[in-house]
């Protein structure tokens, strides 16, 4: 069976400091993997997603980036936090051809930058 | 450790009918139950969040319960219309740690026959 796994699962960082998430899945090969956050009184948001090892594709402009180093590992970085970057941040993957297939979700990260 | 099931797995109504998608939880120490919506190529989107203080939460047609004590939220659409169809996904959300953060159920796949 497939697995999803995010670490860490909660951290606090100050602002202006680097920031690596990372999500890896087991069971599964050539996923989609996505990149949520869900910020306070906000809702969830797709921040990327990926179809393939170094394919990378964003759908907000903001100070985060992603890579794909390997097919079933996606992380999530940046060179500096900001306040607003707090959140909760969800992977998530999906098999198939198209980003219609179900997605199933990690536990999620919570990051709170001070 | 928490598990969340959601009943049922797919529905099929004609327009117009009420209808209630049910979630359970086997943790009653959860921080909020949340319900979002899965739409095809459009990932997640957030509909309600309801504290674990709070009871129900209402937007629009929809009104999401919680009951702690039996472990349990419903998701009731009223009126329901051919856009209401997409999958339904119920989240309860732990206090972290080895708890997890956000635990997602399966989902409900809801289709609205006009």
């Amino acid at each position: 069976s497939q697995t999803i796994h995010q670490w860490p699962a909660t951290l606090v960082q100050p602002v202006g400091s680097p920031l690596s998430l990372e999500c890896t899945v087991e069971g599964t090969s050539n996923p989609n993997l996505y990149w949520y956050r869900q910020a306070a009184g906000r809702g969830l948001q797709l921040l990327f997603y990926s179809v393939g090892i170094g394919q990378i594709s964003s759908e907000v402009p903001q100070n985060l980036s992603a890579s794909r180093p390997q097919d079933r590992q996606f992380i999530l970085s940046s060179k500096k936090l900001l306040l607003s970057d707090s959140g909760f941040y969800l992977c998530a993957w999906s098999e198939g051809q198209g980003l219609e297939e179900t997605q199933y979700f990690g536990p999620g990260t919570r990051l709170l930058v001070l | 450790k928490q598990e969340v099931t959601q009943i049922p797995a797919a529905l099929s109504v004609p327009e117009g009918e009420n209808l209630v998608l049910n979630c359970s939880f086997t943790d009653s120490a959860i921080y909020n139950l949340q319900w979002f919506r899965q739409d095809p190529g459009k990932g997640l989107t957030s509909l309600l969040l309801i504290q674990s203080s709070q009871r129900e939460q209402t937007s629009g047609r929809l009104n999401a319960s919680l009951d702690k004590s039996s472990g349990r939220s419903t998701l009731y659409i009223a009126a329901s219309q051919p856009g209401d169809s997409a999958t339904y996904l119920c989240a309860a959300m732990g206090y972290g740690g080895s708890q997890g953060n956000l635990i997602f159920g399966k989902g409900t796949k809801l289709s609205v026959k006009p």
